[in-house]
């Protein structure tokens, strides 16, 4: 089966650093996404993984290891406008599909 | 101007019409799909297409149909519409070989 665990909500505040942690079982594994998604709007891309290892783009990075099925976003730096949802994303092995974790709601506070 | 564009933007209707909402891009992609998202349940898949002559049904296509009208057009309507189909419904576009997808403004949608 499909499934893609992260936490629903976390809380951090502003000017530190948060970890958004995912997990995913897939039948196939073609890359994994970060998806950032503000209340009301449509999601929009942060990032790609699809090899082991840390990629980073400014105060965003995220993490893969494919043989534990593990990801992590990181964020660094925190400024209020990060308070909005984290959606991870496994795409699939033919590259047609991708799904879809139901996101974490991240509130960074003063 | 947006590159990806949907209407209507809001949209409430009552059980057992039939509705359809619209999605264009001007991004030239060939790749578009259409998503619901509901609380505590992320984004799932309605229908994808890769060109205008290829349909494919996604994890949830029950109760939805689709039309890729030319490249830049791909339509998804509720033929009965439910009450449990009150959701948002987000269109996404791709390109072959590109790996994010670029996602519309998003249709809010009641059914009573």
């Amino acid at each position: 089966g499909q499934n893609i665990d992260q936490p629903t909500e976390m809380t951090a505040t502003e000017g530190a650093i948060v970890q958004i942690n995912c997990t995913y079982q897939t039948s196939g594994f073609n890359g994994l996404f970060w998806y950032q998604q503000h209340a009301g709007e449509a999601p929009t891309f942060l990032s790609y993984n699809v090899l082991d290892g840390l990629e980073e783009k400014g105060r965003f990075s995220s993490f893969l290891s494919r043989s534990k099925g593990y990801s992590y976003l990181l964020l660094k730096e925190l400024q209020m406008k990060d308070s909005a949802s984290y959606l991870c994303a496994v795409r699939d092995t033919g590259g047609f599909k991708t799904i879809f974790g139901a996101g974490t709601r991240l509130f960074v506070k003063a | 101007d947006a590159d990806v564009t949907q209407t209507p933007r809001n949209r409430i209707t009552k059980t057992g019409k039939r509705i359809m909402l619209e999605c264009s891009q001007t991004k030239g992609h060939d790749r578009m799909y259409w998503y619901r998202q509901d609380p505590g349940l992320g984004l799932r898949l309605i229908y994808y297409s890769f060109d205008v002559k290829d349909i494919n049904k996604g994890e949830i296509s029950d109760g939805y149909s689709v039309s890729r009208q030319a490249q830049a057009k791909f339509s998804l309507s509720l033929e009965s519409a439910i009450p449990n189909q009150t959701a948002l419904y987000f269109c996404a576009t791709g390109l072959a070989g590109e790996e994010t997808q670029y996602f519309g403004p998003g249709t809010r949608l009641l059914v009573l």
